[in-house]
């Protein structure tokens, strides 16, 4: 079962930071918050994973709360091509397996 | 650097008949992993493979499904006597090592008429 909670579906204007929150209040020491979207019926693209640390990388942001219950991910600066399922994935390091929840139906509007 | 390679894209088969998937990692690849996609669901964990060797096939069906990767050619999911409820889209993604994300395919969308 997803250890993660994520809002069913967000709208964001073009052009603006689109911020999405993932709740893993469960999350042990040794797990990775990974985030992959989903682009129509395409196959899921990594996006972004960190472990305590903000992480940042040429896609994204990814915010980490110090308790690391939970964690934020940003799209600078949105564009339609943004529009996508994102999900939220906590992986144990020895856990090769990707549990993935429902997500969040992230549009973005012109 | 091509990514992963998924083929057929598309497969129509009879109930009853067998399907055959295979995915070609990432070159340097070594790990492949099988998520089945019914439709309207989330992604689910069927089976995790490194060369001639099954990891984890917790999240395989019982029966009728299996799956390999060879020494040398692609990683095959195999799917014997098709069934309606098999239809879905299946993605296979690969990692160079443990612990690394994984990289996803396009996809082979199954229909099982």
């Amino acid at each position: 079962d997803a250890k993660t909670t994520q809002p069913t579906s967000m709208d964001c204007a073009e052009g603006r930071a689109a911020n999405l929150p993932c709740n893993h209040s469960t999350i042990s020491g040794n797990e990775y918050v990974y985030w992959y979207r989903q682009i129509h019926s395409q196959g899921p693209q990594y996006i972004i994973h960190g472990l305590k640390n903000n992480e940042t990388n040429e896609m994204a942001s990814l915010i980490i709360t110090e308790d690391r219950k939970s964690s934020t991910l940003i799209l600078p600066h949105a564009t339609l091509r943004d529009t996508a399922v994102y999900y939220c994935i906590v992986r144990d390091f020895g856990n090769e397996k990707l549990t993935f929840g429902t997500g969040t139906r992230l549009t973005i509007i012109p | 650097n091509a990514g992963v390679m998924q083929n057929p894209r598309h497969l129509v088969r009879r109930r009853g008949q067998e399907a055959r998937l295979r995915c070609s990692p990432m070159k340097g690849h070594s790990h492949v992993y099988w998520y089945r996609q019914l439709p309207e669901e989330g992604l689910k964990f069927m089976v995790y493979l490194q060369k001639e060797n099954i990891i984890d096939e917790s999240g395989m069906p019982k029966e009728r499904f299996s799956a390999e990767f060879p020494k040398e050619g692609p990683s095959i999911l195999r799917i014997q006597q098709v069934v309606r409820g098999d239809s879905a889209a299946y993605f296979c993604a690969s990692s160079p090592t443990t612990g690394n994300e994984q990289y996803f395919g396009p996809g082979t969308r199954l229909t099982v008429t």
